[in-house]
């Protein structure tokens, strides 16, 4: 099946410092990347939308100026975290859709556990 | 706004137990309808999905049936193993196109040897 592939797997990061989270398709292109973070014992929360080459589209309540998305390929997206905060602390984790093979999904990566201290 | 309802857990078995987890959902229009596994240090995977009403997914001996009269999509298996320990996902996909998901909340499951 299609892979993800979602670097660092786990960050540990100063308050006020910066952190880039990769997100990758490795054997598909995929037009659409979705970025969701998961609180603990919570469920993942959608992000943002991201398509490559276009401005990510975020959900209610994400601060854009926090969280960088850049989609620059059809197989990279990037989600900065920009002055990091302990309460940004959290996991997240990307998707990325494909229609190969006439299948129609989204695969996720294996997600990145962020700690902000 | 749609949303997904999952029984809390953690649910702990006995292995070759039967196992059900329920999963109601709220939405307008038809979702497709998933569960996805998490295993501990790695990411969500597809286990099964249905796509319309009465449609029955299964993998793994895992199966769930997509029933629109009662906004249900709840998993089972005969026989769970220790393997099978996981965070289990319930998820529906908006029909509208944008490829959006909706998750439950997650329910852990351990099976003891």
């Amino acid at each position: 099946g299609a892979v993800v592939s979602q670097h660092p797997s786990w960050v540990i990061c100063k308050s006020g410092t910066s952190v880039k989270i990769e997100c990758r398709s490795l054997d598909f292109q995929a037009t659409t990347m979705f970025w969701y973070r998961q609180f603990p014992k919570q469920s993942l929360m959608l992000m943002a939308t991201s398509n490559e080459g276009s401005k990510a589209t975020y959900e209610q309540g994400v601060e854009k100026d926090k969280f960088l998305i850049n989609h620059a390929s059809l197989t990279l997206s990037t989600l900065t975290v920009t002055s990091a905060h302990p309460e940004d602390s959290s996991f997240y984790i990307c998707s990325a859709r494909t229609q190969l093979g006439g299948k129609n999904e989204a695969f996720f990566g294996q997600g990145t556990r962020l700690t902000v201290v | 706004g749609d949303s997904v309802t999952q029984m809390e857990g953690p649910v702990t078995l006995s292995e070759e137990a039967f196992l059900t987890i329920n999963c109601t959902y709220t939405a307008t229009g038809y979702p497709s309808l998933f569960w996805y596994v998490q295993y501990p240090g790695e990411g969500l995977q597809l286990l099964l999905k249905a796509t319309k009403a009465d449609d029955k997914g299964s993998n793994k001996g895992f199966e769930a049936t997509y029933r629109k009269e009662t906004t249900s999509f709840h998993l089972e298996k005969g026989s769970v193993q220790v393997s099978d320990s996981a965070v289990y996902f319930c998820a529906l996909r908006e029909p509208s196109g944008t490829y959006k998901y909706i998750f439950g909340t997650g329910t852990r499951l351990k099976v003891l040897a």
